[in-house]
C-alpha cells in the first residue's frame, strides 16, 4: 500500500457523460500527478498540481480539467466523455514535487466509457 | 519534450537467470531515473530509481546502472522467480520537466 488513495476503483459511463475521479496524497506530500494508461499509449502524464497550483501540464485534453484543493487531495474531471478515454487513470503523489522526487501511485479508476 | 525508448518489449527467462531491460532516453537535462513494477490491474510500484550523480545502484537482487553520456539506463534482475513476472516501466524526469516520462513497458515471464 502506497499510502495514496483513489475512489472510485471502477467506473462505467457513456458517451458524452462528466466524471470525477478523486485522489488524496500520502500524509505530507504536496504535490499531485494525474496519469492515464491505455493499452496502445501507455503511461501518460496528464497534469501536476503542488500545494493547490499548477505545476506542469502534459497531454491533457481540454474536455479534462483537474484541481488540486486545500487539503491536498485532488480531483480530474472528464467531460464529453468518448470511447477513447476507457482507460486507467493513476494518481500519484510526491512531498515537493521536484524532478527528482519519488512518486508512489495510487491503486488507479478504472473508467470504461460505453 | 523527453522520450524515453525502452527495450525489449517482452522478455521470456527460466527461473534463476538473469533478466535485463534496456532504456534510452533523449534529453540531455534528465537526472532521475525510476523504475517501476506493474502487476495485472495493480498500480505501478517502485522497485530501483537513480539519480544521475551516481552510475549504478543496487537493492539485493535488482541493479540498475546509469550512462549519461550514452543517455541509457539498464534495469538488471538476477536469480528472477516467478513472483518477479510482470510489466516493468523505465522512466526519466528531469529539469526541463517534472512529471515521469514513461517507456511503453516490458512484459517479463519468468518460468519454473
Amino acid at each position: 500500500d502506497s499510502g495514496v488513495t483513489q475512489t472510485p476503483k471502477h467506473l462505467i459511463t457513456a458517451t458524452g457523460q462528466r466524471v470525477t475521479l478523486r485522489c488524496s496524497p500520502r500524509s505530507g506530500d504536496l504535490s499531485v500527478y494525474w496519469y492515464q494508461q491505455s493499452l496502445d499509449q501507455g503511461l501518460q502524464f496528464l497534469i501536476q498540481y503542488y500545494n493547490g497550483e499548477e505545476r506542469a501540464k502534459g497531454n491533457i485534453l481540454e474536455r479534462f480539467s483537474a484541481q488540486q484543493f486545500p487539503d491536498l487531495h485532488s480531483e480530474l474531471n472528464l467531460s464529453s466523455l468518448e470511447l477513447g478515454d476507457s482507460a486507467l487513470y493513476f494518481c500519484a503523489s510526491s512531498v515537493y514535487g521536484g524532478s527528482t522526487d519519488t512518486q508512489y501511485f495510487g491503486p488507479g479508476t478504472r473508467l470504461t466509457v460505453l | 519534450g523527453e522520450n524515453v525508448e525502452q527495450h525489449p518489449s517482452t522478455l521470456s527467462v527460466q527461473e534463476g537467470d538473469s533478466a535485463v531491460i534496456k532504456c534510452t532516453y533523449s534529453d540531455s537535462a534528465s537526472n532521475y531515473f525510476p523504475w517501476y513494477k506493474q502487476e495485472l490491474g495493480k498500480r505501478p510500484q517502485l522497485i530501483i530509481d537513480i539519480r544521475s550523480n551516481v552510475g549504478e545502484k543496487k537493492d539485493q537482487r535488482i541493479a540498475v546502472t546509469l550512462n549519461k553520456t550514452a543517455k541509457h539506463f539498464s534495469l538488471h534482475i538476477t536469480e528472477t522467480q516467478p513472483e518477479d513476472s510482470a510489466v516493468y516501466f523505465c522512466a526519466a524526469s528531469g529539469d526541463s520537466g517534472y512529471a515521469l516520462n514513461f517507456g511503453k513497458g516490458t512484459s517479463l515471464l519468468v518460468t519454473p
